[in-house]
């Protein structure tokens, strides 16, 4: 159980266009989902946490207006990356967290998105 | 804020040899999580092992193993026997109750065949 995916796995778009990248738990609610985001060979940044049906919290630093989070279900956040550029290219990863369960402090962890902006 | 400190950047261990992957973090919290996490190459992120601060005894899941040292606020993670497909990244993490995971920066284990 705890299955979280993530679609695309890898996704190559132009600078100023914009993508999405979803996240889905699969056999729980995910009541709060966070993004991370992470830079070849370095550590996982917190970008934002998402609790269903609020807007997201985002970290300092982060850009709301460029990384645009929905959370409207229990079993789907999305992503957004709007007006994309170079330096945006990068490897994100969402971790879901199923508030109903006993262990509800666990984190459950997507496979990846890798986002390359030419 | 709580911090993650891991010390080592890289580490390398024979294979079927034992080695010991550094972690500190600081809290002023009494009650809290700490986790190893694994990231091979696929980067999809594995848990390794979990400690429950409250707890005195130390976490193990087979070949793994950890050094929870609550007043010195360290965190070390022990792996025996290691074989090659223990070669990955290494992220030590902490969390508090129900706010996001906070993590180290990582050490890359290689073993050596």
């Amino acid at each position: 159980g705890a299955v979280v995916s993530q679609h695309p796995s890898w996704v190559i778009c132009k600078s100023g266009t914009s993508v999405k990248i979803e996240c889905r738990s699969l056999d729980f609610q995910a009541t709060t989902m966070f993004w991370y985001r992470q830079f070849p060979k370095q550590s996982l940044m917190l970008m934002a946490t998402s609790n269903e049906g609020s807007k997201a919290t985002y970290e300092q630093g982060v850009e709301k207006d460029k990384f645009l989070i929905n959370h409207a279900s229990l079993t789907l956040s999305t992503l957004t990356v709007t007006s994309a550029h170079p330096e945006d290219s990068s490897f994100y990863i969402c971790s879901a967290r199923d508030g109903g369960r006993l262990k509800s402090y666990e984190q459950y962890f997507g496979p990846g998105t890798r986002l390359t902006v030419t | 804020a709580q911090t993650v400190t891991q010390s080592q950047p890289e580490m390398s261990v024979q294979e079927a040899e034992t080695v010991t992957l550094s972690c500190t973090y600081d809290t002023s919290e009494s009650d809290y999580y700490l986790f190893w996490y694994k990231q091979p190459p696929s980067r999809q992120m594995i848990l390794v092992i979990r400690q429950e601060a409250y707890k005195q005894q130390n976490a193990t899941e087979n070949r793994f193993s950890v050094n929870f040292q609550k007043a010195a606020k360290s965190f070390s993670l022990k792996i025996s026997d290691s074989q090659l497909g223990d070669a990955a990244m290494y992220f030590c993490a902490y969390k508090l109750g129900n706010t996001p995971l906070v993590f180290g920066k990582g050490t890359r284990l290689s073993v050596i065949a």
